[in-house]
C-alpha cells in the first residue's frame, strides 16, 4: 500500500534554514501537503503542491518535488523559535490523506 | 468562528466502558473524518462520511463505530474500549473530498486502563 516516510528529529539553531524531507510511493497522488502541529493543537496546512510543479514558494517556505524519485521537501528560511513543531507531510486526495511520521523541529538559540 | 469541535479534550477509562467522543463543524463541511495519531506511526485514518449517512472506512476502523445523521456532527463511538485504543484522536472536515485544505479540531487524548 502506499507508504510515506519522514525521519524524526530534526534541530536548527535559530535563523538558519531548515529542511524537512519526505519521500512517498504513491505515483499517482496529485497533491502533496505539509501540515503543522504545534503542542496541544490540530493540525494546520502549511502549503500543498501540485503533482506537476517542481517548486512551489510561500514566503519563508520553499517546497521542491522531485517525482522521479517521490521526494518531497520543505525548506523554512530564517527559521525561528516560533517554528518549532512536528511536520507532517501528506500525498493523496483530502478524503484519503497518507500522512508520514511526523518530523519535531526543534529550534535552539 | 469557523471551526471543528471536539469533546472531550482528555477522556480516562477503563476496558469495556463505552465511550463516544464528540465532533460538530460550524462550516456546512460535506467530508468529515476521524484520525488517530500514535508516536512513530502518524496519523492514521480510521474512518470518513462524504455526507449525511455515507460512512466508509479508512485504514483502522477495528473497533470504532461512527454515524452521520447530521451534516455538522460526526461522533466517534467505542463500544468496548481496549488499552491499544489509548491515542490522540482528531477529527476533521473539509468542503469536499477533492484536495482542499482539512480542518482539524484539537483533538482528545484518550487513556484506557
Amino acid at each position: 500500500g502506499e507508504d510515506v516516510e519522514q525521519s524524526l528529529f530534526l534541530s536548527v539553531r535559530e535563523g538558519d534554514s531548515s529542511v524537512i524531507n519526505c519521500t512517498y510511493t504513491d505515483s499517482s497522488s496529485t497533491y502533496l501537503y505539509w501540515y503543522k502541529q504545534e503542542p496541544g493543537a490540530g493540525l494546520q496546512l502549511l502549503t500543498y503542491i501540485f503533482s506537476n510543479m517542481d517548486m512551489k514558494q510561500d514566503q519563508r517556505l520553499t517546497v521542491l518535488l522531485n517525482k522521479k524519485d517521490k521526494h518531497l521537501s520543505l525548506r523554512i528560511a530564517d527559521t525561528q523559535t516560533g517554528d518549532s513543531a512536528i511536520y507532517f507531510c501528506a500525498e493523496g486526495y483530502t478524503d484519503k490523506l497518507i500522512f508520514g511520521t511526523g518530523t519535531r523541529l526543534q529550534v535552539f538559540p | 468562528e469557523a471551526q471543528v469541535t471536539q469533546n472531550p479534550r482528555y477522556l480516562i477509562t477503563v476496558t469495556g466502558k463505552k465511550l463516544t467522543v464528540t465532533c460538530s463543524q460550524n462550516m456546512n463541511h460535506e467530508y468529515m473524518s476521524w484520525y488517530r495519531q500514535d508516536p512513530g506511526l502518524g496519523l492514521r485514518q480510521i474512518y470518513y462520511s462524504m455526507n449525511v449517512e455515507v460512512t466508509d472506512k479508512g485504514d483502522v476502523p477495528e473497533g470504532y463505530k461512527v454515524s452521520r445523521k447530521e451534516k455538522r456532527n460526526f461522533p466517534l463511538i467505542l463500544e468496548s474500549p481496549s488499552p491499544n485504543q489509548t491515542s490522540l484522536y482528531f477529527c476533521a472536515s473539509t468542503p469536499t473530498g477533492g484536495g482542499e485544505k482539512l480542518f482539524f479540531g484539537s483533538g482528545t487524548q484518550l487513556s484506557v486502563l
